[in-house]
C-alpha cells in the first residue's frame, strides 16, 4: 500500500503570510494526488485535484504543485477562513490513502 | 445542490455486523464511482472502500479487506457497505463520499457522516 506522509503535521501563521504544505508519497503515484480542507465538526472540502488542478470555486489564492512521489500545497495569502486541517491523498492505485494531515493555526 | 444521506450506523458490539447505506441524489448516481470514509473521533481521513460507476472494480483499505463489502444500486440511487466482524478500532464517522468521475478516487462531494460504535 501507498503511505502519504504530509510535514508538518501543524503550522502556527498569521493571516496573510505564505504557506506551504508537502506531501510525500511512499512511491510514485504521477499526478493522482488530491487536497482536501476540513474544519472541525464539517466533512472535507475538494481544493484540487491532479496535483494542481483547482476545483471550481476554490479560491485561486490556493495551488497545488509536484509529481511522482513529492508534492506541495500553497495557500499565498493566509484569511481567517483558511485556518483549517489539510489532507492530502493519492488515488492513483487500491487501497487510496490520505496524509495524517495538516492543522493550521493561527499564531 | 449533490445529496448525499448516510444511515444505518450505531452501537454494534465486537464481532457483530453492520450495514450502512447511503441515499444520493441532484445528480446522476449511475455515472460516477462513490467511496466510503471513515475518521476516528479526533483523528484523520482513512479512505476504507471505493466502487467504480458500474460496480466492475472495488477496493478496500489494508484495514477492513476481508471484513467490509462495498455494493451499489444504480437503479436505487444508492451506496452501501456492509460491515462484518467488527472491531473497537472500526468505531468512526463514516462518510458516503462521491467521485468527480466514473472511476476516480478524488472525491468532490461528502455526505455529513454516520456515526458507528463498536463497543461492549
Amino acid at each position: 500500500a501507498i503511505q502519504m506522509t504530509q510535514s508538518p503535521s501543524s503550522l502556527s501563521a498569521s493571516t496573510g503570510d505564505r504557506v506551504t504544505i508537502t506531501c510525500r508519497a511512499s512511491q510514485g503515484i504521477s499526478s493522482y494526488l488530491a487536497w482536501y480542507q476540513q474544519k472541525p465538526g464539517k466533512a472535507p472540502k475538494l481544493l484540487l485535484f491532479a496535483a494542481s488542478t483547482l476545483q471550481s470555486g476554490v479560491p485561486s489564492r490556493f495551488s497545488g504543485g509536484g509529481s511522482g512521489t513529492d508534492f506541495t500545497l500553497t495557500i499565498s495569502c493566509l484569511q481567517s477562513e483558511d485556518f483549517a486541517t489539510y489532507y492530502c491523498q493519492q488515488y492513483y492505485s487500491y487501497p487510496y490513502s490520505f496524509g495524517q494531515g495538516t492543522k493550521l493555526e493561527i499564531k | 445542490e449533490v445529496q448525499l444521506v448516510e444511515s444505518g450506523g450505531g452501537l454494534a458490539q465486537p464481532g457483530r455486523s453492520l450495514r450502512l447505506s447511503c441515499t444520493a441524489s441532484r445528480f446522476t448516481f449511475g455515472d460516477y464511482a462513490m467511496h466510503w470514509v471513515r475518521q476516528a473521533p479526533g483523528k484523520g481521513l482513512e479512505w476504507v472502500a471505493g466502487i467504480t460507476w458500474n460496480s466492475g472494480n472495488t477496493g478496500y483499505a489494508d484495514s477492513v479487506s476481508g471484513r467490509f463489502t462495498i455494493s451499489r444500486d444504480n437503479a436505487k440511487n444508492s451506496l452501501y457497505l456492509q460491515m462484518n466482524s467488527l472491531r473497537a478500532e472500526d468505531t468512526a464517522l463514516y462518510y458516503c463520499a462521491k467521485a468527480l468521475s466514473g472511476t476516480s478516487g478524488n472525491i468532490d462531494y461528502w455526505g455529513q457522516g454516520t456515526l458507528v460504535t463498536v463497543s461492549s
